[in-house]
């Protein structure tokens, strides 16, 4: 039972290139999302899911697209990398959204140039 | 808007001495307060969840209490070992928004041998 894993764990990109962040949990997890950590603010949430074909924007989506073709799969999109968008981002996935305890991957650490 | 506030904002503390943290929230609905962990360079762990009607629980030498009416609570640590280094966030879930997590700024904690 590895939980919930991401890859890659540090990714350097130029302004404008594209990539995916990828998000995987094995626990069957209905709910999964991605946040963004900024050195002295919480934890932002930039997309989220409730299961397999549903997403939703968080607190700061422009950026950013997700898709959830699968319950285990919950992969983040960056579309035209920029300076703003460096930061850590994780990934997350609960049973459900009242008491469940919410379990965070790793973390990818990504630095925009 | 949601808030949570936590302090202090850092804390270093001996080996083996007890501390509190403190977060208060403004956060309507209340549903629940969770309590987390983060070592440096990994996503947080969860240490307790409380609900309204729940006022103290505990998680091995971490104890959390809860006082709804005053939108207040704290993490005390017992003890305290090297291990504890860490930043510990706050979490404050409503009953309404995306995924309905509030989070804090965090507090962090060092530990002195």
């Amino acid at each position: 039972n590895a939980g919930v894993t991401q890859t890659p764990k540090f990714q350097v990109l130029k302004t404008g290139q594209s990539m995916t962040l990828q998000c995987a949990q094995d626990m069957n997890h209905e709910y999964m999302s991605w946040y963004r950590q900024d050195p002295g603010m919480g934890l932002r949430l930039i997309h989220y899911s409730v299961g397999a074909g549903i997403t939703d924007q968080g607190e700061v989506p422009n950026g950013y697209n997700v898709s959830r073709s699968t319950t285990e799969d919950f992969p983040l999109r960056l579309l035209s990398a920029a300076p703003s968008q460096t930061s850590v981002y994780f990934c997350a996935s609960s049973s459900g959204l009242a008491v469940e305890t919410q379990y965070f991957g790793p973390g990818t650490r990504l630095l925009v140039l | 808007k949601n808030q949570v506030e936590q302090s202090p904002q850092s804390l270093i503390i001996l080996e083996g001495k007890n501390c509190t943290l403190q977060c208060n929230y403004t956060v309507s609905p209340f549903s629940n307060l969770r309590w987390y962990k983060q070592d440096t360079g990994r996503g947080p762990v969860s240490l307790t969840i409380m609900t309204f009607s729940e006022n103290t629980k505990s998680n091995g030498r971490y104890t959390a209490t809860l006082d709804a009416d005053t939108k207040q609570s704290s993490l005390h640590i017992t003890a305290s070992q090297l291990s504890d280094s860490a930043s510990y966030i706050c979490v404050v879930r409503s009953g309404g928004g995306a995924d309905g997590l509030t989070f804090g700024k965090g507090t962090h904690l060092i530990i002195q041998p």
